[in-house]
């Protein structure tokens, strides 16, 4: 049963500081991985998607992939109250189908 | 670019009635996807389209569930007869084909079972 780990949380981050939001997957031949917040009753919404070891920064934002320990994280730089929400990763493995955590939930204190 | 799109937004039935919902996915997008998310979950796939054909249906309860997209465009889902444990929001998502692009998600809908 291929897996992805997310803790629940909810992860309390004070505003302006870096929030770091972790899953782990246990399918090896992972290929792609995703990252999609979700807030409260809307649909999930994509921040970004990293294929490569390494980190992929997108304004505030930062993926971390290592391949070799399996997993990938999520840091939010100077965190805003907007930014409370679930966030959901989600692991295209290797038989091509995408796996979902379940998210943890962010709350970021003003 | 318009979204996709989706309807109803919400629907309440009683257990053992029948149920569909509709779905649009951004133009040009050839992958379609059906979700179900329980609170507290991730998406479950139930579906997923790949122009008109059935790429994965591995996790669709056969029995109640069925989905079609038949023109390669727009898709429904319904559940015949429903149960109190599908109750939850169901969502559909498109992307581009190819192996590793994003999906984007319509705004759900939300099914209450009573």
């Amino acid at each position: 049963q291929k897996e992805v780990e997310q803790n629940s949380g909810p992860l309390s981050v004070p505003e302006g500081a870096i929030a770091s939001l972790n899953c782990t997957y246990s399918d090896r031949g992972s290929q792609s991985f995703f990252w999609y917040r979700q807030y409260s009753g809307k649909s999930p919404e994509l921040i970004m998607f990293i294929y490569s070891n390494g980190d992929k920064e997108d304004g505030r934002f930062t993926a971390q992939l290592n391949k070799a320990s399996q997993y990938v994280s999520l840091l939010i730089r100077d965190s805003q109250p907007s930014d409370s929400a679930t966030y959901l990763c989600a692991v295209k493995g290797s038989n091509y189908q995408l796996i979902w955590g379940a998210g943890t939930k962010l709350i970021i204190k003003p | 670019e318009a979204g996709v799109a989706q309807s109803p937004r919400y629907k309440i039935i009683e257990k053992r009635q029948s149920v569909a919902f509709w779905c649009n996915p951004i133009s040009g997008h050839a992958t379609l996807y059906w979700y179900q998310q329980i609170l507290g979950q991730g998406p479950k796939l139930l579906i997923q389209f790949q122009n008109n054909g059935v790429v994965d249906d591995s996790q669709l309860p056969k029995d109640r569930f069925s989905a079609e997209r038949l023109k390669g465009v727009d898709s429904t889902l319904k559940i015949q007869p429903a149960k109190l444990e599908d109750s939850a929001v169901y969502l559909c998502a498109s992307s581009l084909a190819g192996l590793d692009q994003p999906q984007h998600f319509g705004d759900g809908t939300r099914l209450s079972i009573l």
